[in-house]
Parts: C-alpha cells; sequence; structure tokens
C-alpha cells in the first residue's frame, strides 16, 4: 500500500495570501496519478486536481497542482474566505488506492 | 446532470446487519466503476472497494475485506454497501463515487452526499 503524507497539518493564513500544501508518497506515482480534493465543513469531497496538474471542471485557476514522482504540491494564490476546509492528496496508481491524512486550511 | 443519491442515516446496534444504497443517475450506470469511501468522525477518507456494474468485478481494500460486500443492480442503477454483523467501528460516514473516466486508473470526481452509520449499544 502507498503511504501518502501531507504537510502542514494546520495551515492558517489570511485572504489574499498564498497557501502551499505538500504531499509526499511512500512510492514514485507513475503516470501522474495524483488528485487533490477539497472538503469544506459538512460536505462531500470536491475533485480539484487530477493528474498532478489538470484542474477539475469548475475550479478556478487559482488552485494549482505540480510536483512528480514522491512530491507534490498544490497551491492556492490569493485565497478567499470559501477556501476554508480541508484538502487531501490521494493517488490512484496501485490499488488500494489511498489518501493523505489531509491539510487543514484556516482563512 | 449526474447524480448519485444516497439513503439516509442510520443507527444500528452491534451485531446487527444493514444495507446502505447509491442510486445514480444522469449517465450511462454501467460504463463507470463505482467506489465506496469512508470517513471515521473526524478523520480522513479511505477507499472501501470499488465495482465495475457491468460485472459486478469487485475490488475491496484489504482492510475492509471480509468485512463488507459491495454489490449492484444493474436494471436499478444502484450500488450497495452491506454489513452482516456491524461493530462500533463502523460508525463513519459512506460516500460512493463515481470516477472521472471510464478507466481504472480515475479519480472520484462525482460523490454522493454521504450516509451516515451509527453503531451504538
Amino acid at each position: 500500500e502507498i503511504v501518502l503524507t501531507q504537510s502542514p497539518g494546520t495551515l492558517s493564513l489570511s485572504p489574499g495570501e498564498r497557501a502551499t500544501l505538500s504531499c509526499g508518497a511512500s512510492q514514485t506515482i507513475h503516470n501522474d496519478y495524483i488528485a487533490w480534493y477539497q472538503q469544506r465543513p459538512g460536505q462531500a469531497p470536491r475533485l480539484l486536481i487530477y493528474g498532478v496538474s489538470s484542474r477539475a471542471y469548475g475550479i478556478p485557476d487559482r488552485f494549482t497542482g505540480s510536483g512528480s514522482g514522491t512530491d507534490f504540491t498544490l497551491t492556492i494564490s490569493r485565497l478567499e474566505p470559501e477556501d476554508l476546509a480541508v484538502y487531501y492528496c490521494h493517488q490512484y496508481y496501485t490499488s488500494p488506492w489511498t489518501f493523505g491524512p489531509g491539510t487543514k486550511v484556516e482563512v | 446532470e449526474v447524480q448519485l443519491v444516497q439513503s439516509g442515516p442510520e443507527v444500528k446496534k452491534p451485531g446487527e446487519s444493514l444495507k446502505i444504497s447509491c442510486k445514480a443517475s444522469g449517465y450511462t450506470f454501467t460504463y463507470y466503476w463505482i467506489a465506496w469511501v469512508r470517513q471515521m468522525p473526524g478523520r480522513g477518507l479511505e477507499l472501501v472497494g470499488i465495482i465495475y456494474p457491468p460485472d459486478s468485478d469487485t475490488t475491496y481494500n484489504p482492510s475492509f475485506e471480509g468485512l463488507v460486500t459491495i454489490s449492484v443492480d444493474k436494471f436499478l442503477n444502484t450500488a450497495y454497501l452491506e454489513w452482516r454483523s456491524l461493530q462500533t467501528s463502523d460508525t463513519a460516514i459512506y460516500y460512493c463515487a463515481r470516477p472521472l473516466g471510464t478507466s481504472w486508473h480515475s479519480p472520484q470526481d462525482k460523490w454522493g452526499q454521504g450516509t451516515l452509520v451509527t453503531v451504538s449499544s
């Protein structure tokens, strides 16, 4: 099983600031099979990024994914109050697919 | 519009059985895998398993193998998650989800609203 770690655990920033979230994998993720989800309080997860850097439909360009191998990053430029959420990275390269423990973003 | 509508919240006692459902609409049900994902209170996301509706080919996360059963009724466009004997540790929100694409290697894009399962004596 591929284990994903995320840092920091919590990120407290102000509106307009930039957030950088990290995700590390215990094994190399080939074919860019990394996604990022946003989960707002009381809601189901929402796909933000897939294939490391492709934005899902309707996701604003403030959200950018990058990385390769075992190290991946989600960057949220110009934070908005609605970005208050937990963000999970996810690998769908090897079964069982796994998720990171999440980074909570406080705005 | 693609929709996954899950059955309502459940309160059960340890040892009881339970089957929750996820009804899909707005797309061809047999074209896409369906996944079940667990979220324990205040915790992260865990894949329970994934099923391919045309032939019910199912892959379970080893952590859940033998503890739950995933099935589909492709004529009702509905997926199910079932327990024969619930434990208090099964208390969680369970989400069904459909991937972005039709291939195995595709992230979950459409999510149900979640079903809260509470197991308590």
